[in-house]
């Protein structure tokens, strides 16, 4: 199985420009978590879905966060303007209806 | 705020040693707990998980244990290996089923020297 699957792993771009993170989850699982990793909040959650349907988007940061899942292998995070504080890796995970989450590798982004 | 804590940032010990990292949270309704490592420049990855109906569960090297009264939970890596040197996150959700997401706390950082 090829895990779950993000990209790209690493992205840098200025202040004010769009950024797009996509992730394939593993094939079958049913659920699939945006996270955000940094040192001063740790593995914050985003938003995740349960069955392509946005299930809980409160941790989204602002307006300028957008999360979308058109069918069961696609999920893009998108981020319209980014900013510097923006800067973090962003981790995908997906899992079946229980049991522990499986992680891709993240994704970098640095916004100058 | 946060509803998983795990307030020591990091923790040293020599191989051999036991580890025990601490982890502590606040929502009572939280009823499935995990514990996931992770190394640099790589997505965290599972390594063992307790619900509220047992008070410890172990697998191998490592133990978790459930404290529902004290809202606290702890792993156990006996003995140490300096390969266990990684970030360790505790996470909780309110049961082990659809529809629920799990809540990580800061992490831990062991480094284990040889």
């Amino acid at each position: 199985d090829a895990g779950v699957i993000q990209s790209p792993r690493h992205e840098v771009t200025e202040m004010g420009q769009e950024v797009t993170l996509r992730c394939k989850p593993i094939s079958g699982h049913n659920s699939l978590f945006w996270y955000r990793q940094t040192m001063m909040r740790g593995l914050e959650l985003l938003i995740y879905f349960n069955n392509n349907v946005p299930i809980d988007d409160s941790g989204m940061p602002e307006d300028r966060f957008s999360a979308k899942m058109p069918n069961a292998s696609f999920s893009t995070l998108k981020i319209q303007p980014s900013e510097p504080r923006d800067s973090a890796v962003y981790f995908c995970a997906s899992r079946e209806n229980t049991g522990e989450l499986f992680f891709g590798e993240g994704s970098r982004l640095t916004v100058l | 705020d946060q509803q998983v804590k795990q307030n020591s940032p990091s923790l040293s010990v020599q191989e051999g040693r036991i580890s025990i990292l601490n982890c502590d949270y606040t929502n009572s309704m939280f009823d499935y707990f995990l514990w996931y490592k992770k190394y640099p420049a790589e997505g965290p990855t599972f390594l063992i998980s307790i619900s509220s109906i047992k008070d410890k569960n172990e697998d191998g090297r490592f133990t978790v244990f459930l404290n529902k009264s004290a809202k606290h939970l702890s792993l156990h890596i006996v003995p140490s290996q300096p390969g266990d040197s990684a970030v360790y996150f505790c996470a909780a959700s309110p049961a082990n089923q659809a529809g629920t997401a799990l809540i990580f706390g800061k992490g831990t950082t062991l480094s284990v020297s040889s």
